[in-house]
């Protein structure tokens, strides 16, 4: 059972570049999501969908765009790469239809904008 | 709006010391808390969640809805508690994440 998995696991990108960031589930969870995690500033929501063909903007989606075509994957886009975009990326899912249903990370993604 | 406080970015204690690591909440719903922990090069895992009133680890938190908080306690700690501490409230859709605690415990 793999869970939540995220490739690539670093990147290096020069400023302008476009990259997109992987993240698949094999729970069958309806809800999945994107962070982002800087220091002392916590985990950050980029983007969320609560299901296939229904993605919603976090607190920080300014840079960013995603779709969900599948329920298993949740891609993370960076159209235009910045340095202020240099953070750790962390994909999460979750089944939705129980109370209290607990968030599943991957490992995350170290992304470096020079 | 929904919003986490984590007062402390650091905690630093010796093994076999009380440990609490403060979280308060704002919410005008019904609040859902969660407790998760990063180990040094792990990722995010749940520890605790309000409902269960579990003890995972030693931990507990409990939920007081009149001081909005739900704190994190341990009564000894050990050196494997040492880790990155976040307090997260479950709002309609999302999850709201606390600036985090980073948890020394000493020998």
């Amino acid at each position: 059972n793999a869970g939540v998995t995220q490739t690539p696991k670093f990147q290096v990108l020069k400023t302008g570049q476009s990259m997109t960031l992987q993240c698949a589930q094999d729970m069958n969870h309806e809800y999945m999501s994107w962070y982002r995690q800087d220091p002392g500033m916590g985990l950050r929501l980029i983007h969320y969908s609560v299901g296939a063909g229904i993605t919603d903007q976090g607190e920080v989606p300014n840079g960013y765009n995603v779709s969900r075509s599948t329920t298993e994957d949740f891609p993370l886009r960076l159209l235009s790469a910045a340095p202020s975009q240099t953070s750790v990326y962390f994909c999460a899912s979750s089944y939705e239809g129980s109370y209290n249903s607990p968030l599943h990370f991957g490992n995350g993604t170290r992304l470096t904008v020079t | 709006a929904q919003r986490v406080t984590q007062p402390e970015k650091l905690l630093s204690v010796f093994k076999g010391a009380p440990v609490e690591l403060k979280c308060n909440y704002s919410y005008s719903g019904s609040p859902e808390l969660f407790w998760y922990v990063q180990y040094s090069r792990q990722r995010l895992q749940l520890l605790l969640r309000h409902i269960s009133r579990e003890s995972i680890k030693g931990f507990t938190a409990d939920l007081n809805k009149g001081e909005t908080s739900f704190h994190l306690k341990k009564p000894f700690a050990q050196e494997e508690d040492s880790a990155m501490y976040y307090c997260a409230l479950k709002g309609y859709s999302t999850l709201t994440f606390g600036k985090g605690t980073m948890l020394l415990v000493s020998p």
